[in-house]
């Protein structure tokens, strides 16, 4: 069993398209993320949930825009895709400030 | 002083050699410390805690120090396995404050 799962894997679209990535993790946790990890490898935090509520919003355009149904799951919706946002962006889940799990990760790739 | 700072590297050394790498962080406030361990092209995963007491598994060694507030990971006797970028994570006190990931240390093991 995967304890954080997103989907999907990979992700190739074109500049303007819109697109979601989807994220659950099975683990009991409060607080979920999501990451964005650039060419440079740099792991930058974008925002954060605890029990459905918005608790970290990093300077991210507001084409990026989260969504949790419920405590187990954060979704990230992103409009307009640019050529900029190609990264990997990982999802993951902790208990109270505590160490994070990491989803696999979804390779966005804008063409 | 930036808020995680770590050497980049990359580390080369040859298998069997001892290896360390060093952490600082600026917020004196900061909570908890971790070590984690990125692949290329997966996912970061927790490698270990950081105690002040310090912290021992295996090969692998880690020590924290509030004055001075860096945090440092040693690999003894180092494995062809070991290869990897290794991420110095600071967890906030406080909920409303981000997890800090350093940029990482790439290491190479050579045979």
């Amino acid at each position: 069993d995967t304890a954080v799962s997103q989907t999907p894997k990979y992700l190739v679209t074109q500049m303007g398209n819109d697109k979601s990535i989807k994220c659950e993790q099975n683990l009991g946790h409060d607080t979920m993320y999501w990451y964005k990890q650039d060419s440079k490898k740099f792991l930058k935090i974008m925002f954060s949930y605890n029990n459905k509520e918005l608790i970290i919003n990093e300077t991210v355009p507001n084409r990026f825009s989260p969504k949790s149904p419920d405590k187990a799951h954060l979704n990230l919706h992103i409009n307009s895709l640019e050529l900029g946002d190609s990264a990997v962006y990982f999802c993951a889940s902790s208990p109270q400030n505590t160490e994070a799990f990491f989803g696999q990760g979804t390779r966005l790739t804008v063409v | 002083r930036k808020e995680v700072e770590q050497d980049p590297g990359p580390f080369n050394v040859p298998e069997g050699a001892t290896v360390a790498f060093n952490c600082t962080y600026s917020n004196s406030a900061s909570q908890s410390f971790f070590w984690y361990r990125q692949d290329c092209r997966k996912e970061p995963k927790l490698l270990m805690s950081v105690y002040s007491s310090g912290n021992e598994d295996g090969r692998f060694t880690a020590q924290l120090n509030r004055a001075s507030q860096y945090i440092s990971l040693l690999i003894r006797d180092s494995k062809l396995s070991d290869s990897a970028t290794y991420l110095c994570v600071v967890f906030p006190a406080r909920r409303d404050d981000k997890i800090i990931f350093g940029k990482g240390t790439r290491l190479h093991i050579l045979p």
